[in-house]
């Protein structure tokens, strides 16, 4: 069973561009997550997505947003690109979200470097 | 709110020896999940070993094992037989019921050497 993917992995944009990230999460799984990983602020959780709903937001301004597609596929699009941006994001997928156990496997990150 | 605490920026094992990793937490909620997740330089986030707030034993996978003390809040990864690639940044994370909301700690930079 393929893992969680990410595209672009690698990506350079200057500030005051837009951007957008793909997920794709395990077959079978219908939960995203996104994380934002940073030197600084280390790991912080940005949103969460379950059957197309945003059901949990972290405490990141309002360039940051996301949506979930039917198949589950899930995009973050971050417009105004600031310097700080700069980060690894990662992409995360459960089955259902229910229960403390449901484990999150993560996909290979997307390295974002604004310049 | 939730949060992880791991105080060890840093440690040191020697192949084959075993090495314990810390973790403190602190959460309000009654049911919740710990997580221990390995992030290898590539940057790529891979899962552990899980321990519910529950369970009464605690959990093992393979080398790891978690050392689940409820009372004191403590959930510390247990490396047996350190191998040179287990070297990696090592995280703990919580996680509450019906969420898929992950807190994480600073994380500690686990090196082995021969």
């Amino acid at each position: 069973k393929a893992g969680v993917t990410q595209t672009p992995r690698y990506l350079i944009k200057t500030r005051g561009q837009q951007v957008t990230l793909s997920c794709s999460p395990i077959s079978g799984h219908r939960s995203v997550s996104w994380y934002q990983q940073t030197p600084g602020q280390g790991l912080q959780f940005l949103f969460e997505y379950f059957s197309e709903t945003q059901r949990n937001k972290g405490n990141f301004p309002g360039r940051f947003s996301g949506r979930q597609f039917s198949n589950s596929r899930s995009e973050m699009n971050v417009s105004t690109l600031e310097l700080g941006d700069s980060a690894l994001y990662l992409c995360a997928s459960s089955l259902t979200a229910s229960g403390d156990q449901e484990t999150q496997y993560f996909g290979p990150g997307t390295r974002l470097l604004v310049l | 709110a939730q949060k992880i605490t791991q105080t060890q920026p840093g440690m040191f094992v020697q192949e084959k020896e075993a090495v314990t990793l810390d973790c403190t937490y602190d959460t309000s909620d009654p049911s919740y999940g710990l997580f221990w997740y390995k992030q290898p330089s590539s940057g790529e986030m891979i899962f552990l070993i899980y321990q519910g707030s529950y369970d009464q034993q605690n959990a093992t996978e393979g080398r790891y094992s978690l050392n689940f003390q409820k009372a004191r809040k403590s959930a510390n990864l247990v490396i047996s037989a350190s191998q040179l690639g287990d070297s990696a940044m090592y995280f703990c994370a919580i996680k509450a019921y019906n969420t898929d909301k992950l807190i994480f700690g600073t994380g500690t930079r686990l090196q082995v050497f021969p």
